[in-house]
């Protein structure tokens, strides 16, 4: 089945204390994104991918990273976090950036994060 | 930065009333993309028109789309109490361009 796959569903833990969240997808997409989303502020996108090695920041990059070292892997890093990220994160992936060749994005089933 | 603008916020609705969202947008696309998300899920992708399309069916979903007006619309006809969810509309400002999305309508449809 083809689908975007983020792990854990739930996650919390205590400021500071490193953390990693996957995002894998099975459909060869070139693209993939995380964006995290929270009450009244809609979607915002954090990292993105257009392809392999080649990662790009969104609009709040702060305090994440991401790598991109094989195709279908994306995961979020949080070095040190804090409670302002405490949110609901998203992974999504599409045949493109959703730009000139018109792919929808598919999305995982979302990451809830609490951090203390 | 927020490109799509969905309105209204909120929309309370019966069953088997027709269901209105609008989008409105900034800056030229390519295309304009609607997306469905039930509470707490991942976003599902309804529906892409493109920048020279005008209109767009799929089952009981109707999208409409000015350019001239910089603006989009989602028609549900004949609800049911499923589509209650928030859908929001993502363009893309131009071409290799990552998807904006904006900020949502939540519908409830009530039995």
């Amino acid at each position: 089945e083809a689908q975007v796959t983020q792990n854990p569903r739930y996650l919390i833990t205590v400021t500071g204390k490193k953390l990693t969240v996957t995002c894998s997808q099975n459909m060869n997409h070139e693209y993939m994104s995380w964006y995290r989303q929270d009450p009244g502020l809609g979607l915002r996108q954090i990292y993105y991918s257009m392809n392999v090695e080649v990662t790009d920041k969104g609009d709040v990059p702060e305090g994440y990273k991401v790598s991109r070292k094989e195709k279908r892997n994306f995961p979020l890093i949080l070095e040190s976090p804090s409670p302002n990220q405490t949110s609901l994160y998203f992974c999504a992936s599409s045949l493109d950036g959703g730009g000139s060749y018109n792919s929808p994005l598919h999305f995982g089933n979302g990451t809830r994060l609490t951090v203390t | 930065s927020q490109q799509g603008e969905e309105d209204p916020q909120a929309l309370s609705i019966q069953e088997g009333e027709n269901a209105t969202m609008n989008c409105s947008y900034k800056t030229s696309i390519n295309n304009l993309q609607w997306y469905r998300q039930n509470s707490g899920r991942g976003l599902v992708h309804l529906i892409l028109i493109r920048s020279n399309e005008r209109e767009k069916h799929s089952g009981r979903l109707r999208v409409t789309l000015d350019t001239s007006k910089k603006s989009s619309s989602l028609l549900i006809t004949a609800s049911r109490a499923a589509d209650t969810a928030s859908y929001f509309c993502a363009t893309d400002p131009s071409g290799n361009t990552p998807l904006v999305f904006g900020k949502g309508t939540r519908l409830s449809v009530i039995a």
